[in-house]
Order: structure tokens, then sequence, then C-alpha cells
């Protein structure tokens, strides 16, 4: 049972470029999330998914957009990458309305 | 969802209870307290959660208040690598959301 896994661990990109980073979950949560973490501060969170085929907006969804693939996966997409989006990524899962569960997290480097 | 307010950093000799107070003077009948952790970067854990009845698990326990404005999470007998940022959280019935703040920072000394 890993929980909650997430990839790439590190990743450096260039202004312009993009990437998908990945998050699956194995607690069969119908919850999915993503936050960023900026140095400093406490997570904020991006987009979430309360089931499978729903996406819904957190506090900072701009230059990002989200999948959820399944129930197990929700990956997130950062189209054209800005040296703003350079932080720590969090993907967490719950059941509703139940605790939250958090992978180890991606850091991204924007140059 | 109500807004808490934590001190920014605390210290605890090893082996003592280690008392974190969080403040959510706001908070509704229906909403949770929530604590989780942070260690060095990783991704936050969580300790334990409380409406109105203190709480009591294997990492910690938690008092709230008997007109639920603040709480306070006990570490019973803090180690080394209890040293995290502690992050109080008040989170609706009705909610998946979690609103964090940037938490106390507790560092344990030997």
């Amino acid at each position: 049972n890993a929980g909650v896994t997430q990839t790439p661990k590190f990743q450096v990109l260039k202004t312009g470029q993009s990437m998908t980073l990945q998050c699956a979950q194995d607690m069969n949560h119908n919850s999915m999330y993503w936050y960023r973490q900026d140095p400093g501060m406490g997570l904020r969170l991006i987009y979430y998914s309360a089931s499978e085929g729903t996406t819904d907006k957190g506090e900072v969804p701009n230059g990002y957009n989200v999948s959820r693939l399944n129930k197990r996966e929700f990956s997130l997409r950062l189209e054209s990458a800005a040296p703003s989006q350079t932080s720590v990524y969090f993907c967490a899962s719950s059941e509703a309305g139940r605790t939250q569960y958090f992978g180890p997290g991606t850091r991204l480097l924007v140059l | 969802d109500a807004k808490t307010t934590q001190p920014p950093s605390m210290d605890c000799a090893e082996g003592r209870a280690a008392n974190l107070p969080c403040n959510h003077s706001t908070i509704s009948g229906n909403e949770y307290v929530y604590w989780y952790r942070q260690i060095h970067s990783q991704g936050p854990q969580y300790i334990i959660h409380g409406l109105k009845n203190n709480e009591t698990n294997e990492m910690a326990s938690l008092i709230i208040t008997e007109d639920r404005k603040s709480s306070t999470l006990i570490l019973p007998h803090a180690t080394l690598r209890d040293t995290a940022v502690y992050y109080c959280i008040v989170r609706g019935e009705n909610t998946d959301k979690l609103i964090f703040g940037t938490g106390t920072r507790l560092q344990v000394f030997p």
C-alpha cells in the first residue's frame, strides 16, 4: 500500500515549456487535490476533483489544467511554464469529508 | 471557513510535552479542527482532528476549549523527529477544502 505517489520528484523547465505532473493513489479515494507550496508559505489549493470525471478550481488555478484520468490518477499540466510557477507541488486524496493524505511532492524549477 | 492564528515558532526540550496553541475565534458549529505537520518539506502528515470533544491518538492529544474558539495540540513526549511545521486548520463539515496558514515551526532541542 503505497498511499499517494507523485512523479517526477524533481523537474527543471525553461520558460514556455510544458509538462505534466502525475499523481496516483491506491486507497480507493473519490477525492483528489493539487496544491502548491511556495517558500515559507502554507499550501494553496490549485484544483480538486470530488469524483472521477469532475474537476473544480481551487484558490490559484491560473496557468494550470487538470485531468482526472480515472479513480486512481489525477494529473496537473502546465501548458506554458513561467518562473512564477516555481514551487513544490503536492497531490492529496481523501474520501469525501474525511482526512486528506498527501504525496511526497514534486519540486519544480522554471528558469 | 474560519481563519486560524498560530504563533510562528516555538521551542521544546526533548522528552518534554509540546503544547501548540491555535486560535479560531470565528469557528462555526459544524467546523472541525484539524492538525497536520510538515517535516522538512515532505508532504503534510495528518495528526488529529476534533469537533467538540477532546481527542487522543497514538501521535497526540487535541484539547478544544468549551467555547471552541481555541485549541491546543499536545505532543506528550517530544522527540527530535517531531521538529516540523504544525498547521492548525478549520474545515467545514460540507467541504473537502483545507486552507493552510503559515503554521507554527516547532524546534525540539536535545
